[in-house]
């Protein structure tokens, strides 16, 4: 059983520029978390979603950044006009219920802005 | 609101010794605790979660924690660590109510276990 996958491992942009990270989770799981990694920091919830629905975006920030998590395909983690400070290292997890206990992560994402 | 502490930023310790990781939690009623292991350039790997019950909990690799509702602490434990233990080590609380499924990371503890 393949763990979460996520692609691409490291995405390079100049600022200004778009970022879109995309997550499978794993097989059976119909939810999706996303996390931030900034360096020196732990992880900082980003969003919850299910297929098709956001549950929580309460640790999204309020502009340039959305996520979405369709009936068909990856959820994808999009960043509009990328900044320095958006550089950061990114993870997904997946659960398989929304009372299942462990989220499962994925490799992760190393965004870097330049 | 919930929140967790890692104390220590480097925890050191000798091949072969105990090793133990501190943790401290914040949640407004009562908690799912967890713990991950973080190895360069990888994700996050589950080692132990306590849900309910005993209040001592075992996992991967002779990982073990133990909830102390009382001072509000999971601390991390192995009797003997190995040099391969050395990693990123991350505790995590998730309050109870339903429907809350964000889970709150401390900052990290390095662990470098000495040969």
């Amino acid at each position: 059983n393949a763990g979460v996958m996520q692609n691409p491992r490291h995405l390079v942009r100049r600022r200004g520029q778009e970022a879109r990270l995309r997550c499978s989770p794993m097989k059976g799981h119909s939810h999706v978390y996303w996390y931030r990694q900034l360096p020196e920091e732990g992880l900082k919830f980003m969003v919850y979603l299910q297929k098709e629905n956001i549950i929580d975006e309460s640790g999204m920030p309020k502009e340039r950044f959305s996520a979405e998590f369709p009936k068909e395909g990856p959820s994808i983690l999009r960043i509009q006009q990328v900044v320095r400070g958006d550089s950061a290292a990114y993870f997904c997890a997946s659960s398989p219920a929304q009372d299942s206990y462990e989220q499962y992560f994925g490799p992760g994402t190393r965004l870097t802005v330049t | 609101a919930q929140s967790v502490a890692q104390p220590e930023d480097q925890v050191n310790v000798a091949e072969g010794n105990p090793l133990t990781v501190k943790c401290t939690y914040s949640v407004s009623g009562n908690p799912y605790l967890f713990w991950y292991v973080q190895y360069p350039n990888r994700g996050l790997q589950f080692l132990l979660k306590y849900i309910t019950g005993d209040n001592l909990v075992k996992g991967s690799y002779g990982f073990e924690a133990e909830f102390n509702k009382s001072q509000t602490s999971f601390h991390l434990k192995k009797p003997s660590a190995l040099v391969s233990d050395s990693a990123l080590y991350f505790c995590a609380v998730r309050d109870r109510d339903y429907g809350n499924n964000r889970l709150a990371f401390g900052k990290g503890n390095q662990v470098v276990v000495i040969p």
